[in-house]
């Protein structure tokens, strides 16, 4: 079965990199999701990962695929206090990516 | 061009009654999936619908149901409700290819009372 797992919280300082990881089971899955979520709001798509891909950079994040230990990371460079949020990764249960397991979020919170 | 639009965003019902959700999907788009989330369980698949059809299902029971219309908007109605099913309500929508990206609604807030 499928099953994802994050911490629950983190906290930095303004300035600093923020590290979130997830670990999944399903090896089966092809493309990992990062989303972020506002009090109140839905799902923001962050950005994602083909698994044959071992890294993906965009502007500010960074994604680590480790597939063979089924380790998923989001770096946030120079992380802002706009960047509190909750932060979930998703495996996709199909190639289309519109099944998603979730994992129950990382909570970010980041000190002036 | 419009994001994920959902209605109505709050809503309080009672139990035993049921509850239409509404969804309606960024233009183009054809395929819609909807998702619940609790604080207990967290965000969890229901179903994903495309051209009408539904062609995936989470684990959820008979009571959860939808709908897609052939302008894609989608509709989920859960009946006999608990109050088990107060949850956020969100909807996606996408494109059908590989890859693709799914972009959330804003959600539907349900309590049962």
């Amino acid at each position: 079965g499928e099953d994802v797992e994050q911490s629950l919280f983190l906290s930095v300082r303004e300035g600093d990199s923020s590290v979130i990881n997830c670990t999944y089971t399903d090896s089966s899955s092809t493309y990992l999701y990062w989303y972020k979520q506002e009090p109140g709001a839905g799902l923001q798509l962050l950005t994602y990962i083909f698994s044959n891909m071992d890294m993906k950079q965009d502007q500010r994040l960074t994604v680590l695929l480790n597939k063979k230990d089924k380790h998923l990371s989001l770096r946030i460079a120079d992380t802002q206090t706009g960047d509190s949020a909750i932060y979930f990764c998703a495996e996709s249960l199909n190639n289309a990516g519109n099944m998603l397991t979730f994992g129950g979020g990382t909570r970010l919170m980041v000190k002036p | 061009k419009a994001g994920v639009t959902q209605t109505p965003r709050y809503l309080i019902k009672t139990r035993g009654q049921q509850v239409t959700l509404s969804c309606s999907p960024i233009s183009g788009h054809r395929s819609v999936s909807w998702y619940q989330q609790t604080p207990g369980q967290g965000l969890q698949f229901l179903f994903e619908y495309f051209s009408e059809t539904q062609r995936n299902k989470g684990n959820f029971p008979g009571r959860f149901s939808g709908r897609q219309f052939s302008n894609s908007r989608s509709e989920m109605n859960v009946s006999t409700l608990e109050l088990g099913d107060s949850a956020l309500y969100l909807c996606a929508s996408s494109f059908w290819r590989e890859g693709n990206e799914q972009f959330f609604g804003p959600g539907t807030r349900l309590t049962v009372l």
